[in-house]
Parts: structure tokens; sequence; C-alpha cells
């Protein structure tokens, strides 16, 4: 049972918003940033999202990060069939002194 | 652009112990820190441990009693020992390299491909 929780899955259809939740507590999201990574299906994760709310040169403006609080968010809009993937949240955990990973999205696009 | 690319034994007795390498080529620094990341087989990603360009570690807690990382400068490789593995420790494992920013942040960037290391007899 990892300390950050993400939904296991969501879904949506073809030019949907669709948002992934990443939840944890003070002693992680609540002090440090969050990073989200995508993982197509027999891929190595690919980072999506960086310091929260910053997206790496090459990905595109369709993934969007937020994050309050304890809390974050991880935004797709205009849903595409290619984005079917897994995401995961991390941060690092201060109490733990560790990252600790959210237990991953399955995403479905229908 | 920096490659990763880890290398290993697929199979691993019960009792003894997982070695993996990870080989980092490209990029414009030799002067990075690195991690081990596993994901059991249809599971999510849980970190191992990390090792710096100066040979300190941090590892994970709860493999903490299992787990040594080393650096080969020379080699431009680092490597991952778990001992005493048992069928729980079956995963893909994947080396990393740290990306940072000016203010210290830092992000799993890029990935190796990743590696499975079943145990089993």
């Amino acid at each position: 049972q990892s300390v950050v929780t993400q939904p296991p899955s969501a879904s949506g259809t073809p030019g949907q918003r669709v948002t992934i939740s990443c939840s944890g507590s003070s002693s992680n999201i609540g002090s440090n940033y969050v990073y989200w990574y995508q993982q197509l299906p027999g891929t190595a994760p690919k980072l999506l999202i960086y310091k929260s709310d910053l997206r790496p040169s090459g990905v595109t403006d369709r993934f969007s990060g937020s994050k309050s609080g304890a809390a974050a968010s991880l935004a797709i809009s205009g849903l595409r069939s290619d984005d079917e993937a897994d995401y995961y949240c991390a941060v690092w955990d201060g109490s733990l002194n560790s990252w600790v990973f959210g237990g991953g999205t399955k995403l479905t696009v229908l | 652009q920096r490659q990763l690319q880890e290398s290993g034994p697929g199979l691993v007795k019960p009792s003894q112990t997982l070695s993996l390498t990870c080989t980092f080529s490209g990029g414009s620094s030799s002067s990075n820190d690195w991690a081990w990341i596993r994901q059991p087989p249809g599971k999510g990603l849980e970190w191992i441990g990390s090792i710096n360009y100066s040979g300190e570690t941090y590892y994970s807690v709860s493999l903490k009693s299992r787990v040594s990382m080393s650096i080969d400068r020379s080699k431009k490789q680092f490597s991952l020992k778990l001992n005493s593995v048992t069928a729980a420790d079956t995963a893909v494992y994947y080396c990393a390299e740290y990306d940072y920013d000016n203010l210290g942040s830092n992000w799993f960037d890029p990935w190796g491909q990743g590696t499975l290391v079943t145990v089993s007899s």
C-alpha cells in the first residue's frame, strides 16, 4: 500500500479532458514537488511533468499538472488513443527519506 | 543525449544475490546521481535507492538490509546487488539518472529500458 494514492483506473473518449489525482500527506506532496511519468505498454516510464506543473521540452501542452496542499493532479485534454498508458506520480517523502510512487492509474481511451 | 542500459542475469535462484549493472553513455556531464527502480509484473514502481558520483548511497528503508550499490566511473557503470532474494523480488529493474535544476530539485530522467529479473529455482 503506497503512501501516495492514485485511482487505479480512469477513462475517457477521444477529445475529452481527463484528470488523474494523486493524494498524499504533509511529509510528501504537502512539502515537495510532484513528478508525473507516463508508461506506455511494454516501455520504460517517461517524464511527463516535473516540479508539479512544468512540462519537459517535447511534451505536448495537452498534458498539465497542478498541486494544492497534499494533493496533485494530472490533466490530459484533447484525449487521444495513443494516450492509453499507465500514469504514475512520484514525490520525495521527507519522513521516510525515500522517493515514493503512487500505485499508478491505467488510462483507457474508449 | 544520455542513454542508460541495464545488464545482468535474467534468472536468479532464491536465496542468492541479484546483480545488475547500468552503463551510461552520451550526455555532457559525467557528474550525476543515479537510481535503481523496480516494477513487479503487473504492479507499480518502487524506488530501490540512489548513488551519487562520489559513491554515496541512499537506500529504501524496506530494502536497506539487503541492498548495496557501487559505481565504477572509469567504466561509466553503476551496479546494484540485492541479496537473499525471493520470488517477491521478481521484477523489471530500471536504472535512471537524476536530472536537476539550478534550485536543487531533481527527478528521474532519463530511464534505461529495463531488464526483467525472475527469481526461481
